[in-house]
């Protein structure tokens, strides 16, 4: 079973404008991970953000976290045509879950050039 | 660095058949996680091996095992194939408790 839930499911922009997809998620948590997925191939690693932490960026991508409330935010700005693509979240609860991500259903982003 | 690497690439198996797939992670990895994604489930864990020694175990049947060898590579194994294996197998290589990084995955389907 998933972890959480993203939301939204699919999301519509045009090229320039910025796109937010959310997470959240169940249980306790070592740090949260977002992976972009082109067309049903691999996971690309995007941003880890520790459980101690709140925010994070990387380039055009701002990660938060609100631990209080089990849920994180992806925030990628100005976004490209190759920005589309499938985004998920994916949660660590560290401990003795060795290897153990728990992915979102995720969130499917389309970029009208 | 060289990615993580998988083979085959596709798969096409009937029912009952057995498959074995082939991982092999980062230089420097020692942890190999395998996942199972379909449309209908999404991105489900598998199991993780480290050193040798596979150390969590995700909700699948039996017939679904995996192997890791003493140079990280590492094999997952599918016996008795049923229609509902059909997935992108997805295996990822990690060095500590931090990023985990994917390979391209293999596509198996069983008809």
């Amino acid at each position: 079973s998933q972890q959480g839930e993203e939301d939204p499911q699919a999301l519509s922009i045009q090229e320039g404008e910025n796109a937010t997809m959310n997470c959240s998620y169940k249980t306790s948590i070592n740090n949260l991970q977002w992976y972009r997925q082109n067309s049903g191939r691999g996971l690309v690693h995007l941003i880890l953000i520790r459980s101690n932490e709140r925010e994070k960026h990387s380039g055009r991508l701002r990660v938060t976290l609100d631990t209080s409330k089990k849920s994180s935010s992806l925030l990628i700005t100005a976004s490209r045509a190759a920005d589309t693509a499938s985004y998920f979240c994916a949660t660590d609860a560290g401990g003795t879950s060795y290897g153990k991500l728990t992915f979102g259903q995720g969130t499917i982003l389309t970029v009208h050039p | 660095k060289a990615g993580v690497t998988q083979t085959p690439r596709y798969l096409i198996k009937t029912r009952g058949q057995q498959v074995t797939l082939s991982c092999s992670p980062i230089s420097g990895h020692r942890s190999v996680s395998w996942y199972q994604q379909t449309p209908g489930q999404g991105l489900q864990f598998l199991f993780e091996y480290f050193s040798e020694t596979q150390r969590n175990k995700g909700n699948f049947p039996g017939r679904f095992s995996g192997r890791q060898f003493s140079n990280s590579r590492s094999e997952m194994n599918v016996s008795t194939l049923e229609l509902g294996d059909s997935a992108l197998y997805l295996c990822a290589s990690s060095f500590t408790y931090n990023e985990q990084f994917f390979g391209p995955g293999t596509r198996l389907t069983v008809l």
